[in-house]
């Protein structure tokens, strides 16, 4: 069965400070990743997703993420964090034969301004 | 832009009362998906529909059911409600290359929380 494992349950950060957001995956076949964001009273929405390719992808607010398949990793980054980027984000996995989507526990940053 | 809508935020059930929770997507995608998120335990898949009335069971299936008559509106059912399944309910549309796989892609509607006395 597939898995996520998304290492920190909750990073604190000064304004400016870079960001690392560790996400491990557990499947052997094809997979495409994705990481959603979730700020405070919002649905959760896209950041970012990798299919196929360059394995480093560029989401949405100077997030990218790359993947690493021999370590199993999507690592979310960001250079220097804003006091807007306070959310909850999740890693996701789609395996290639299946319709869903399977998440992590969630990572809760906190940018102190 | 993608429009999930999920009929309720906010519902109070007593246990033992069964409840409805709908979502209507208007982008004519294929698939639609209700998790539930609790936390420190991210989203888990309760059930998923690939086309009308086409319906899968998804990690956490046990005292939910589901309904998809038509392709824009996906219901989630709780027979008996229990103190247990007090959560945020989200529901998720994502649309189809070809035959069950989607790009993968979720659209979230803003959820549904839900809490049983």
């Amino acid at each position: 069965a597939q898995s996520v494992s998304q290492h920190n349950h909750h990073v604190i950060l000064s304004e400016a400070a870079s960001l690392e957001l560790g996400c491990n995956y557990s499947y052997g076949g094809t997979v495409n990743l994705f990481w959603y964001v979730q700020y405070p009273g919002q649905h959760l929405q896209l950041l970012l997703k990798y299919f196929s390719g360059d394995p480093l992808v560029k989401g949405i607010k100077g997030f990218e993420a790359e993947f690493i398949k021999s370590k199993f990793s999507f690592n979310l980054r960001k250079p220097s964090v804003q006091w807007s980027d306070t959310a909850e984000y999740f890693c996701a996995l789609r395996t290639s034969n299946a319709g869903k989507s399977t998440f992590g526990d969630g990572t809760t940053l906190t940018v102190k301004p | 832009d993608v429009k999930v809508t999920q009929s309720s935020r906010y519902l109070v059930k007593r246990t033992g009362e069964k409840v409805f929770l709908e979502c209507v997507q208007d982008m004519d995608h294929e698939n639609m998906f209700w998790y539930r998120q609790d936390p420190g335990l991210g989203l888990r898949l309760i059930y998923f529909s690939y086309d009308v009335k086409m319906k899968e069971k998804g990690d956490i299936p046990e005292g939910y059911s589901v309904s998809r008559e038509k392709k824009e509106r996906f219901s989630l059912i709780l027979e008996s409600a229990s103190t247990n399944q007090t959560s945020m309910y989200l529901c998720a549309s994502s649309p189809r290359v070809s035959g069950r796989i989607s790009t993968g892609e979720l659209f979230f509607g803003e959820g549904s929380r839900l809490t049983v006395l």
